[in-house]
């Protein structure tokens, strides 16, 4: 068990749909991010949060949109995905932004 | 554009032997460097961290960072099968706000 939690586990939606992930941590930290990651392929950053502001975007799609409603929580809204975005998404968290990032068990998402 | 690279294996190594991991990186100002365990179908977990040239000792692994020579390893001490997975190397950019993490090294521990 870690102490990032996302939810859901696993999402399947199609290309016109919009969805949410959602991630949590109670651990005071600071920075929050996001990734993708493609199977036999390391996590690839998407965005990263500093004190609930956003610091990095790299180069996302706009059909990916984060949003960091307080210190504890960071969602993705997802909207008309391609089946490319077929991925397990991570969210990470960590003191500062040069400290060791805490992984969530990700959410392995399906675009039909 | 900084790249971190590790040899993607797979390392073969028998129970009990030493397991050596190695990474190096591009960005000379890089300040903080990490190891992280990946199992298949799960999500990284962070096994040591190292900042300053040297060896960082826990338990049975050992982190050894040289930054003039930009290369960062871990040993993995009386490996057992359980310690079977891929091994993430990641570094942290001059900012510290952005980590760039190595391809990985698949890990095979043989009973």
């Amino acid at each position: 068990d870690t102490e990032v939690t996302q939810t859901p586990k696993h999402l399947v939606m199609g290309m016109t749909n919009k969805k949410s992930l959602k991630c949590e941590q109670h651990m005071g930290h600071r920075a929050m991010y996001w990734y993708k990651q493609k199977a036999k392929k390391p996590p690839e950053l998407m965005f990263v949060y500093s004190y609930e502001k956003l610091s990095i975007n790299e180069s996302v799609p706009s059909r990916f949109s984060p949003e960091c409603p307080n210190s504890s929580l960071l969602n993705l809204h997802l909207h008309a995905l391609q089946p490319e975005d077929s991925a397990l998404y991570l969210c990470a968290s960590s003191q500062a932004e040069n400290q060791p990032q805490h992984f969530g068990d990700g959410t392995r998402l399906s675009i039909l | 554009q900084k790249e971190v690279e590790q040899n993607s294996g797979p390392l073969s190594v028998p129970e009990g032997a030493i397991a050596s991991l190695n990474c190096t990186y591009s960005d000379r100002g890089s300040q903080s460097f990490f190891w992280y365990r990946q199992y298949s179908g799960k999500s990284p977990e962070l096994i040591m961290s190292i900042y300053s040239n040297g060896d960082k000792e826990d338990g049975r692994f050992t982190a050894q960072l040289n930054k003039a020579s930009q290369y960062v390893s871990l040993l993995i001490r009386d490996s057992q099968p359980s310690d079977s997975a891929t091994y993430l190397c990641a570094v942290n950019d001059n900012a510290g706000n952005m980590l760039t993490f190595g391809g990985g090294t698949r890990l095979m521990v043989k009973p």
